[in-house]
């Protein structure tokens, strides 16, 4: 079975500096797509970024990029220029290829962002 | 955009009593999952179904069902609730393209008295 870890609950950051978030995941299979998500206080979960196993090319969306390292099995998210609306909990998952897949979530970091 | 939402924000209930939370996706999606949601747990996996009259266990089915008598939309249902139950619940849904993202609803704050 895959598993996602997180192993930062916490983490701060001035605002307009840069952060970047840890996650690992471990899995055998080959084909597979990695997400962030983030969860604002207002709780909707929604999809920040997402990365397909078999590209090298990492990610990248405006501010939010990742550092996909494969060989590692590393995922991490880097926020530049932080801002007040970032202050989230982001969740990192895992979602195995082929149809009908399910997600496997990490147990989430809560990001805060000083003024 | 996708939306699905979910029946109540806020639910309060009482012990032993059935409760249904009901979900809705109007993206024609045919996979749809229920999570509950604790502090320092993350989401963990209750149910989903990959299609109408199917589903399939998650990781913690324990005291729920589900029911997906339509393609849009997915009950979870807790039949006889506990104390323990008293978490955040959300609904997602997705393709069946392991490459498309998970959509979520604005989840239900569940209470058992």
């Amino acid at each position: 079975a895959q598993t996602v870890t997180q192993s930062q609950p916490e983490m701060s950051v001035q605002e307009a500096e840069t952060v970047t978030l840890s996650c690992t995941y471990d899995t055998s299979e080959s084909d597979y797509y990695l997400f962030w998500y983030k969860q604002p206080p207002s709780r909707q979960m929604i999809l920040v970024i997402r990365q397909e196993a078999y590209k090298q090319q990492n990610a990248t969306e405006n501010r939010f990029s990742v550092n996909f390292q494969k060989a590692a099995k590393s995922f991490s998210l880097k926020i530049s220029d932080s801002q007040l609306g970032d202050a989230a909990m982001y969740f990192c998952a895992y979602r195995s290829g082929g149809a009908n897949s399910k997600l496997t979530f990490g147990k989430g970091i809560t990001l805060s962002v000083r003024p | 955009d996708v939306k699905v939402t979910q029946s109540s924000r806020y639910l309060v209930k009482r012990t032993g009593e059935k409760v249904f939370l009901e979900c809705v996706q109007d993206m024609d999606h045919e996979n749809m999952f229920w999570y509950r949601q604790d502090p320092g747990l993350g989401l963990r996996l209750i149910y989903f179904s990959y299609d109408v009259k199917m589903k399939e266990k998650g990781d913690i089915p324990e005291g729920y069902s589900v029911s997906r008598e339509k393609k849009e939309r997915f009950s979870l249902i807790l039949e006889s609730a506990s104390t323990n139950q008293t978490s955040m619940y959300l609904c997602a849904s997705s393709s069946i393209f392991s490459n498309q993202p998970q959509h979520f609803g604005d989840g239900t704050r569940l209470s058992i008295l």
